[in-house]
């Protein structure tokens, strides 16, 4: 079945540190891709997002293109701030739907 | 727009008693969609409910049930509650469903303690 596999955490990094945070997934036809973000106590917001193959989805400075050649979805932003600390979880969608979630990588970013 | 909500947010059940959880959706969302949250599992799908009828189901046991308003309200039930069904339960509401790349916009969640 579907699955994705995200790198684990937690990752440290200083303020204006380069993020990256791995994504590969297992799909059998088109999923669509999704990076969400959860703050401490609160629920999930969608980050970005990707439909198709080579689509770049961008936001609030981070972007990650969908490469369907090597089954990736990689999170970069090119300077983090302290408030970027929080968990960022990678998914997919293929019919019928259902998000599919990896396991999430949480990041600190100290200042 | 206001979004989606909770209720309630917090919650302490015994071994063997049930639970009921409300989710009100975005207004205009007719989509609904319920997930675990847990340390060891991490994220997974509960159900799905679009205009009253559940559209998907994840491979949890007879013990989760749900069900959806004709305001698209929902609410999710768990019986004989276990100490394994602790987690945080997340509601995702979305305009329509069968589209992959519709958003979901998640509540809050509830945090459930069984003891």
């Amino acid at each position: 079945g579907d699955s994705v596999t995200q790198m684990e955490g937690p990752v440290t990094l200083s303020e204006e540190a380069f993020l990256t945070i791995n994504c590969t997934y297992t799909a059998t036809g088109y999923p669509s891709l999704f990076w969400y973000v959860q703050y401490p106590g609160e629920g999930l917001q969608l980050l970005l997002k990707a439909t198709k193959a080579d689509d770049k989805g961008s936001n609030k400075g981070f972007e990650a293109t969908y490469r369907k050649e090597t089954t990736s979805f990689h999170l970069e932003k090119g300077s983090v701030q302290v408030s970027d600390s929080a968990v960022y979880f990678c998914a997919l969608s293929e019919p019928p739907d259902a998000l599919n979630f990896g396991k999430g990588t949480s990041l600190l970013v100290t200042p | 727009k206001a979004g989606v909500t909770q209720t309630p947010r917090y919650l302490i059940k015994t071994r063997g008693q049930q639970v009921t959880l409300s989710c009100s959706p975005i207004s205009g969302h007719r989509s609904v969609s319920w997930y675990q949250q847990t340390p060891g599992q991490g994220l997974q799908f509960l159900f799905e409910y679009f205009s009253e009828t559940q559209r998907n189901k994840g491979n949890f046991p007879g013990r989760f049930s749900g069900r959806q308003f004709s305001n698209s309200r929902s609410e999710m039930n768990v019986s004989t509650l276990e100490l394994g069904d602790s987690a945080l339960y997340l509601c995702a509401s979305s305009l329509t469903s069968g589209a992959s790349s519709y958003e979901q916009y998640f509540g809050p969640g509830t945090r459930l303690t069984v003891t």
